[in-house]
């Protein structure tokens, strides 16, 4: 089946410092999406992109669409502590279902 | 808006003992989900229901059965529980591909331990 490879698995940065983290896969998919989870919570949606190439913000968040539509990417602008979270990337091809990739836990060290 | 709701949250469960989780969207989603949430694993898919009277397999569907009982709710079932089921349980909707990208809202899950 599909799977999605998220890098890195972990990430400890100091406040202020930019992220970035990335999904790739082997096989196409049509949109892919971004979660944050917060401890104790279920994730929750941060961006959807659904056109190759497509760069889109939300605040100090900018994700993109790769151009082979095999890869996302998420960036995280000056981090601050209520950044602190799992990072899920999404991606769905032709079924409805998404496929997960296993998450980038980020601590932000104050 | 309460969105997704699950219950229980907590749970302890001895071996062999059943149990259901409970799940309801008021968001007249057409598609609801459940996924198991392991450390290092990311989110797996149990069981989903594209549509009411529907149910389908995920990628982890052993020892687990569903009901969509309605357009809003959609139960898991343990009939014997196992500690390998020891794991953090998600509920999941969406409107589904009739509205274009598959995106989901999530509950807040319901936390199992199987002793």
């Amino acid at each position: 089946g599909q799977q999605l490879n998220q890098s890195p698995q972990s990430m400890f940065i100091q406040e202020g410092e930019d992220v970035s983290m990335n999904c790739t896969s082997s096989s196409i998919f049509n949109t892919w999406l971004w979660y944050k989870q917060e401890p104790g919570e279920g994730p929750v949606l941060l961006i959807a992109l659904y056109k190759a190439g497509e760069l889109t913000s939300n605040g100090r968040l900018t994700a993109q669409f790769g151009i082979t539509r095999k890869d996302s990417f998420l960036n995280i602008s000056a981090s601050i502590p209520s950044d602190v979270g799992i990072y899920f990337c999404a991606g769905q091809g032709g079924s409805e279902k998404l496929v997960f990739g296993k998450g980038t836990k980020l601590t932000v060290n104050p | 808006n309460a969105g997704v709701t699950q219950t229980p949250k907590f749970q302890v469960l001895k071996t062999g003992q059943s149990m259901t989780l409970q799940c309801a969207q008021d968001m007249n989603h057409n598609s609801m989900y459940w996924y198991r949430q392991d450390p290092g694993m990311g989110l797996r898919l149990i069981y989903y229901s594209a549509s009411e009277g529907t149910t389908d397999k995920g990628e982890v569907p052993n020892g687990y059965n569903v009901s969509r009982l309605n357009k809003r709710e959609f139960s898991l079932r343990l009939e014997s529980a196992a500690p390998s089921q020891t794991s953090v349980y998600f509920c999941a909707s969406s409107a589904g591909r009739t509205s274009g990208a598959n995106v989901l809202t999530f509950g807040a899950g319901s936390r199992l331990t199987v002793l």
